[in-house]
């Protein structure tokens, strides 16, 4: 079992670019979670989603930031564009509906430069 | 509002000393709490859950809801008890539920 899994492992990039963060969950598993780590901080959820609906996007900031999850599994996380403070770990998990437990991946860290 | 706090960033001990993280919390409902781990160049795991009421590696956390904490405790620290440790929250929000995490603590164990 690869647990989640996401891509890339690391990232860098100018300001004003794009960039997007996969994540790929434990199979079966119906809720899948984005996060965002500041240095030094503990994870923040940005977005919770149940199979394809996104049911919990209050703390994604809307202007730049979308997500998606096609067919309920894998999903994308895109910033466009970024700035300076978006560098951070982006951290997705997932786990089985109604169950407590959330099972991370190992993150993304992106530098914005 | 709701919130975790981890007051100590850093806990260093000796091997073979007591360990005990602190977390404090704060919502009006009724918390269930948490307790994650990352080792070094390991993904966050989960470590124990206060309504499991167990002990996972030694470690155990006992809610106390009149002080509003969940502090996480071992005997005898190892130096493999190297990690970051996070306090989390889970909130029930709009029948879903949300994890609110602490800001960490990093526990050094030196031989």
């Amino acid at each position: 079992e690869a647990g989640v899994v996401q891509s890339p492992r690391y990232k860098i990039i100018e300001k004003k670019q794009p960039v997007a963060f996969w994540c790929n969950p434990i199979s079966g598993h119906n809720t899948l979670y984005w996060y965002r780590q500041n240095l030094g901080q503990g994870p923040e959820l940005l977005i919770r989603y149940e199979n394809e609906e996104a049911v919990d996007d209050s703390q994604l900031p809307k202007d730049r930031f979308s997500a998606e999850r096609l067919k309920g599994v894998d999903s994308t996380l895109k910033i466009q564009p970024a700035e300076l403070g978006d560098s951070a770990v982006y951290l997705c998990a997932s786990s089985l509906v109604g169950r407590t437990e959330a099972f991370f991946g190992q993150g993304t860290r992106l530098t914005v430069v | 509002a709701q919130r975790v706090t981890q007051p100590e960033k850093l806990l260093s001990v000796f091997k073979g000393a007591p360990v005990e993280l602190k977390c404090n919390y704060s919502y009006s409902g009724s918390p269930e709490l948490f307790w994650y781990v990352q080792y070094s160049r390991q993904r966050l795991q989960l470590l124990l859950r206060h309504i499991s009421r167990e002990s996972i590696k030694g470690f155990t956390a006992d809610l106390n809801k009149g002080e509003t904490s969940f502090h996480l405790k071992k005997p005898f620290a190892q130096e493999e008890d190297s990690a970051m440790y996070y306090c989390a929250l889970m909130l029930e929000r709009g029948g879903y539920n949300k994890l609110i995490f602490g800001a960490g603590t990093r526990l050094a164990v030196h031989p």
